[in-house]
């Protein structure tokens, strides 16, 4: 089964910060990686998908990157309503799976 | 708007059975894989089952697999997650959420709000 690391497990940040998410699979899965961004008692949220596609109605201040084993998730300028988790998946092969989520707080 | 449902979570003893459902609208159903998710309480997001478009091909977690059977009613809109031998390591939300048309390397576009089950004696 393929294994994904995400990094870092928590991040605090402020409004209007960059900030990058960086996602590693244990074997190379092209570009087979989504995004979900998921807030406290809520279901998950697709972002991005096929590592760089910006899913629909998703702002354009979040991006995604790489293929292989190496991908980023990135917010270019925070608004308050992206404090959240996030969690990387690969569809690559099954049994697929999720990253463990990155916690993004305000500091 | 395409909207999922579950249902059938609740408060079950180890080693009995659930069953779970969820109901879909707002697109044509029997056209796409499904999928079931998992998040117990307080940890990340575990992928549990797949299924395509027509319940002919089937994937499942190893945590799951001959417990768990993923099915779906194309008439009735419908998708099932039959849960047996459940462990208290099996307590969780579980969502549904819409694949794509083909099964191979698809993602879950929509999501479901989840139902929660809890093993306990």
């Amino acid at each position: 089964a393929i294994r994904m690391t995400q990094s870092p497990s928590s991040l605090s940040a402020s409004t209007g910060d960059r900030v990058t998410i960086t996602c590693r699979a244990s074997q190379g899965i092209s570009s087979y990686l989504a995004w979900y961004q998921q807030k406290p008692g809520k279901a998950p949220k697709l972002l991005i998908y096929a590592a760089s596609t910006l899913q629909s109605g998703v702002p354009s201040r979040f991006s995604g990157s790489g293929s292989g084993t190496d991908f980023t998730l990135t917010i270019s300028c925070l608004q308050s309503e992206d404090f959240a988790t996030y969690y990387c998946q690969q569809y690559y092969s099954y049994p697929y799976s999720f990253g463990q989520g990155t916690k993004l707080e305000i500091k | 708007q395409v909207q999922l449902v579950e249902s059938g979570g609740g408060v079950v003893q180890p080693g009995r059975s659930l069953r779970l459902s969820c109901a879909a609208s707002g697109f044509t159903f029997s056209s796409y894989g499904m999928h079931w998710v998992r998040q117990a309480p307080g940890k990340g997001l575990e992928w549990v089952a797949v299924i395509s478009y027509d319940g002919s091909n089937k994937y499942y977690a190893d945590s799951v697999k001959g417990r768990f059977t993923i099915s779906r009613d194309n008439s009735k809109n419908t998708l099932y997650l039959q849960m047996n031998s459940l462990r208290a390591e099996d307590t969780a939300v579980y969502y549904c959420a819409k694949g794509q048309q083909w099964l191979a390397r698809t993602y879950m576009d929509v999501w479901g709000k989840g139902t929660t089950v809890t093993v306990s004696s």
